[in-house]
């Protein structure tokens, strides 16, 4: 038990569908994140919440998007993705103080996602 | 040249070894991490530090903000601390954002 709960672990989708993923932290976190974590590669941030406001959006593209009904919940809506889109994407979480983050981050096990 | 440069890319040791994994960064920070990612995909914490070493059982993180270098050290290393190992910096320009390294490929053989 991470703290950190995402689902569904794995997820195959055609580039027409449109799904979601969910992400749910119980640490009491006011911070939320989704990355995108491609083969070799460096983990990529996506997006950021703070007390459930957007903070970041890293040039990402509108078939992704976020939803954060509370503290606690964090969803990445897709629609009409590209086979590229195909990658590992990982919810985190962490406690930050006004003025910039500076929290550990805590993640959860990740969602595998294919398009096919 | 990336701005976090992990070494060794791929490690591969006897069980029992001292392992050792060094980072360097180009960059002023507030923090550094380490981080620790099995084949399943998830991540965690290992240690967040800003200044001088920090243990945790048989794992120390030490960084030298003078030198911009840190390593993440492994004591009587185990087939279990096979894994990937991530040091990702925060720095003081960005609230949000950690630069992260490629990762170190740990394998530890029985």
């Amino acid at each position: 038990e991470t703290g950190v709960t995402q689902t569904p672990r794995h997820l195959v989708m055609g580039m027409t569908n449109k799904k979601s993923l969910k992400c749910e932290q119980h640490l009491g976190h006011n911070a939320m994140y989704w990355y995108k974590q491609s083969a070799k590669k460096p983990l990529e941030l996506m997006f950021v919440y703070n007390f459930k406001e957007q903070t970041e959006n890293n040039s990402v593209p509108s078939r992704f998007s976020p939803e954060c009904p509370n503290s606690s919940h964090l969803f990445l809506h897709l629609h009409t993705l590209q086979p590229e889109d195909s990658a590992l994407y990982l919810c985190a979480s962490s406690q930050e103080k006004s003025g910039g983050a500076t929290g550990e981050l805590f993640f959860g096990e990740g969602s595998r996602l294919t398009v096919l | 040249k990336n701005e976090v440069e992990q070494s060794p890319q791929n490690l591969t040791a006897q069980e029992g070894e001292f392992i050792t994994i060094n980072c360097s960064y180009s960059v002023g920070i507030s923090a550094l991490h380490w981080l620790q990612q099995h084949p399943g995909g998830g991540i965690v914490s290992l240690f967040m530090l800003s200044s001088g070493k920090k243990k945790h059982g048989r794992l120390i993180a030490t960084i030298n903000i003078q030198e911009k270098h840190s390593s993440l050290h492994i004591t009587a290393s185990h087939p279990r601390d096979s894994a990937v190992y991530i040091c990702a910096v925060r720095s003081m320009d960005s609230n949000y954002q950690l630069i992260w390294g490629a990762g170190t490929k740990l394998i530890i053989k029985p």
